[in-house]
């Protein structure tokens, strides 16, 4: 089993929607728990980070994390066609490193 | 304040070849990772250093690689000799206790061995 696993999609949705994008993940003694945006050919950029249950909401952003469930998801509101990239959902285990999901995919169709 | 700062940008060698990567991370930044993302993918830890310690380098592959942290600030990574699936990307990232270990990237290296 893959410490962190997301969709890879592609997810499409159309300018106007709500993105969602969902991330499970394996440790159960996780505590941090971030989003990166990636845009092709660039780094990942952190755009969330959550450490306790429940939501946490920054603009247009919302994260959400379940440590019951082992799962952690991001929804983008009002999505923009600036918002197509690929999405990172990444944990930091129990020994401090940092474990990345493969991504999803999103577009956001005008 | 500057960002991780990664040399150089893009790199093509044949194999068998050495090469050097090198980061400078955050200022005031004590912990420095290293990854590598190929296509489609996460990225994927290579090596961590808290100030100039490396404390986790299971992932290194280290008959080829290796890292060097001197001074607890700037860092190397080297591959000698590189093979052809050593194409990637190579990301420096820094954190910080103070920031609750959010990670910030630099922009990376794109190695291609031909």
């Amino acid at each position: 089993q893959k410490e962190v696993e997301q969709n890879s999609g592609p997810l499409s949705v159309p300018e106007g929607a709500i993105a969602s994008l969902n991330c499970t993940y394996s440790d159960r003694v996780s505590q941090s728990f971030f989003w990166y945006r990636q845009y092709s050919g660039k780094s990942p950029e952190l755009i969330m980070s959550i450490y306790s249950n429940g939501d946490k909401e920054d603009g247009r952003f919302t994260a959400q994390l379940n440590k019951a469930s082992q799962y952690v998801s991001l929804l983008i509101r009002d999505s923009q066609p600036s918002d197509s990239a690929t999405y990172l959902c990444a944990v930091n285990m129990d020994n401090n490193d940092m474990r990345f999901g493969a991504g999803t995919r999103l577009t956001v169709k005008p | 304040e500057a960002g991780v700062v990664q040399s150089p940008r893009y790199k093509i060698i044949e194999k068998k070849q050495p090469v050097a990567f090198w980061c400078n991370p955050i200022s005031g930044h004590n912990t420095l990772y290293w990854y590598r993302q190929n296509l489609g993918q996460g990225p994927e830890l290579l090596i961590r250093y808290e100030n100039e310690e490396a404390v986790d380098d299971s992932q290194l592959p280290k008959d080829r690689f290796s890292a060097e942290r001197l001074k607890g600030v700037d860092s190397t990574l080297k591959i000698q000799p590189a093979e052809l699936g050593d194409s990637a990307v190579y990301l420096c990232a820094s954190s910080s206790r103070d920031s609750l270990y959010e990670q910030y990237f630099g922009p990376g290296t794109r190695l291609t061995v031909t």
